[in-house]
């Protein structure tokens, strides 16, 4: 099947820890990204990669970072867990239109549902 | 910067009712104009889009004109069903490979 697929759907662990999501698209698409959504279903952007290079970081903690070992996958990793990491996180893709490739909308993953207890 | 401004909810309705879930927009120029919906547990879908002024997106019974007089792209659909429930997100692009999303609209249809 084509699509965004996210590993793991579920995700608890202690504060401090370290842990990492990961994320495969297999739609050919060039650019990815990481979404936060927030108890409130406010979603916002956090990292976008084109084609392996790192075009958005929207003022995210350090703690947080992304790797793209080639296009067709976006990795989180997340260091020093806090409990106001606690959220669901989306990847998503799009296909590159150039300067917009926003304008064609986004393939959105299922979400990592991530608890830090 | 260019956003998008939805209705609180949530917006309960019964079976077969009519919806309407307002959205208005401010952006430069005239971006694309996105619905999305996310059922219980699951990622965003794409539900409908609109690329110009005076398009109409439509999808599964859903429909929304993109109106650049009231600057809105309001969402509607004639007769909803149980299985319509779930969020509804309004978005645009908000620059450069960016989406920018509304805060989402909390759909109940009950029997």
């Amino acid at each position: 099947d084509t699509a965004v697929s996210q590993t793991p759907k579920y995700l608890v662990t202690q504060m401090g820890n370290d842990k990492s999501i990961k994320c495969e698209q297999n739609l050919g698409h060039d650019t990815m990204y990481w979404y936060k959504q927030d108890s409130k279903k406010f979603l916002k952007i956090m990292f976008s990669y084109n084609n392996k290079e790192l075009i958005i970081n929207e003022t995210v903690p350090n703690r947080f970072s992304p790797k793209s070992p080639d296009k067709a996958h976006l990795n989180l990793h997340i260091n020093s867990l806090e409990l106001g990491d606690s959220a669901v996180y989306f990847c998503a893709s799009s296909q590159d239109s150039g300067s917009f490739p926003s304008n064609y909308g986004y393939t959105f993953g299922s979400g990592t549902r991530l608890t830090v207890v | 910067g260019d956003s998008v401004t939805q209705m609180e909810g949530p917006v309960t309705l019964s079976e077969e009712a009519f919806l309407t879930i307002n959205c208005t927009y401010t952006a430069t120029g005239y971006p694309s104009l996105f619905w999305y919906v996310q059922y219980p547990g699951e990622g965003l879908q794409l539900l409908l889009k609109a690329t110009k002024a005076d398009d109409k997106g439509s999808n599964k019974g859903f429909e929304a004109t993109y109106r650049k007089e009231t600057t809105s792209f309001h969402l509607e659909k004639g007769s909803v069903q149980v299985s319509d429930s779930a969020v509804y997100f309004c978005a645009l692009p908000g620059g450069f490979q960016k989406l920018v999303f509304g805060t989402g609209t909390r759909l109940l249809v009950s029997p």
